[in-house]
């Protein structure tokens, strides 16, 4: 079956250091990956995704992510984090005839000044 | 572009009532709406997939009868809370798939507070 992990619940990091959240995923074919973020009282948007191409996929706000098949992996990183960029990430899968989306539980990204 | 609303951003209201959510893709049609929950400092469950002119398909253990999805029109699906108790008490948020469009990318509207007292 279909699966996201992801195995951080939280994690902290001081404002300018660099970040590395993990998602791990498990699916038959070829994926379509997301990472979304939430931040506090707001909706999800999308940060960047992949379909195909490039396994270096860059997207908004400074975050890129890469795909590794062998690893089953599409980590998400940023070189120097800001205050804002305390919220809740999501990593996801698409998968099924419905299009539906398979999420990871969530990291929380909390920063020191 | 690519914005979806929701409204209302909070409701309250009585336990034994019902709640309308409407759920609207502003600026894009969309074949496929999907309303999620989510619980305090969790991810995000899905309860159903709703197509246009079709039908839901509601998740295991989704109560169909107590959760109402109408899915009338390319740009509008609603979620009806039926005879809403303290434990419906959540937020929910919708998504949307724009139409012919062959990804899974979704949406996302800004979610709905909801709390029965």
């Amino acid at each position: 079956a279909q699966s996201v992990t992801q195995p951080d619940i939280h994690i902290t990091v001081s404002e300018g250091a660099s970040l590395e959240l993990r998602c791990n995923y498990s699916y038959g074919a070829t994926p379509y990956l997301f990472w979304y973020v939430q931040s506090p009282g707001q909706g999800l948007q999308l940060l960047l995704k992949y379909f195909s191409g490039d396994t270096l996929v860059q997207g908004i706000k400074g975050f890129e992510a890469e795909f590794k098949r062998s690893q089953s992996s599409f980590n998400l990183r940023k070189p120097s984090v800001h205050w804002s960029d305390a919220a809740e990430y999501f990593c996801a899968v698409g998968a099924g005839s419905n299009y539906q989306l398979i999420w990871g539980a969530g990291t929380k990204l909390i920063i020191k000044p | 572009g690519a914005v979806v609303s929701q409204h209302p951003s909070r409701v309250i209201c009585k336990s034994g009532t019902s709640v309308k959510i409407e759920c609207r893709s502003l600026d894009f049609q969309a074949t496929t709406m999907f309303w999620y929950r989510q619980f305090p400092k969790q991810s995000l469950m899905l309860m159903a997939t709703s197509n246009e002119g079709s039908k839901a398909t509601y998740e295991q253990g989704v109560e169909k009868d107590k959760f109402l999805i109408n899915h009338a029109s390319l740009t509008l699906s609603t979620l009806t809370v039926t005879s809403a108790h303290p434990e419906d008490s959540s937020f929910y948020i919708c998504s949307a798939r724009a139409s012919g469009m062959n990804t899974y990318e979704q949406y996302f509207g800004p979610g709905t507070r909801l709390t029965v007292t």
